[in-house]
């Protein structure tokens, strides 16, 4: 499986302000996707990116709260915007197996808005 | 109704023994179906995938798939305290991952 990083690893920050995680893999990948899981919680998904074109929002999230940049095969961005404290989870990144259904996840960025 | 559904927790059981973790889904189409085990503090890791039905045994884990019952399960054979996670159920929907809540085993020693 790809090996995957994120950072900041975690984070304390206020709200009102903005925070932007990476996500880097080790091999280049097709589809990268966005999770946030909120504390005591399982996963959901925010959006699916794609390199060369727009991320694909689900339900409940949009691009101004969540604006995501995928330059390139092996690197993708989340940031979260003008942060609250129900913002305050770890948000995790994936990326899809080499012609599979499997996804890996990312170590994860705790994230803890005051 | 939930998407993916599992059995509550938590769910303790003696070393050595075998937990029986449900997990039922609701769209008919979902192709694609995992495990995941998530240690406190720690990202999800894939332990087990199944695509048709029947049975995947790996190691110590067993997947069970019964697409005309959407239903599928995990088996931990001779449970060890390192055994001891929250256990996520995933389907997949065309390539979108759906989770349940997950379900906590704790190993006695």
């Amino acid at each position: 499986s790809a090996v995957i990083s994120q950072k900041p690893s975690r984070d304390i920050c206020q709200r009102g302000t903005s925070l932007t995680i990476q996500c880097q893999v080790d091999s280049q990948v097709t589809m990268m996707f966005w999770y946030r899981q909120q504390p005591g919680q399982s996963l959901t998904l925010i959006a699916t990116a794609n390199q060369g074109s727009e991320a694909t929002y689900e339900s409940g999230f949009v691009i101004d709260k969540f604006p995501i940049s995928r330059p390139n095969l092996t690197f993708s961005t989340l940031t979260v915007s003008n942060m609250s404290p129900e913002d305050s989870s770890i948000y995790l990144c994936s990326v899809e197996a080499p012609g599979g259904y499997e996804q890996y996840f990312g170590p994860g960025t705790r994230l803890t808005v005051t | 109704q939930k998407e993916v559904e599992q059995n509550s927790g938590p769910l303790s059981v003696p070393e050595g023994a075998i937990a029986s973790l449900n997990c039922t889904y609701s769209d008919r189409v979902s192709q694609s179906f995992f495990w995941y085990r998530q240690y406190s503090g720690k990202s999800p890791e894939l332990i087990m995938s199944i695509y048709s039905n029947g049975d995947k045994e790996d190691g110590r884990f067993t997947a069970q798939l019964n697409k005309a019952s959407q239903y599928v399960s995990l088996l931990i054979r001779d449970s060890q305290p390192s055994d001891s996670a929250t256990y996520l159920c995933a389907v997949t929907n065309d390539y979108k991952l759906s989770f349940g809540a997950g379900t906590t085993v704790t190993v006695r020693a």
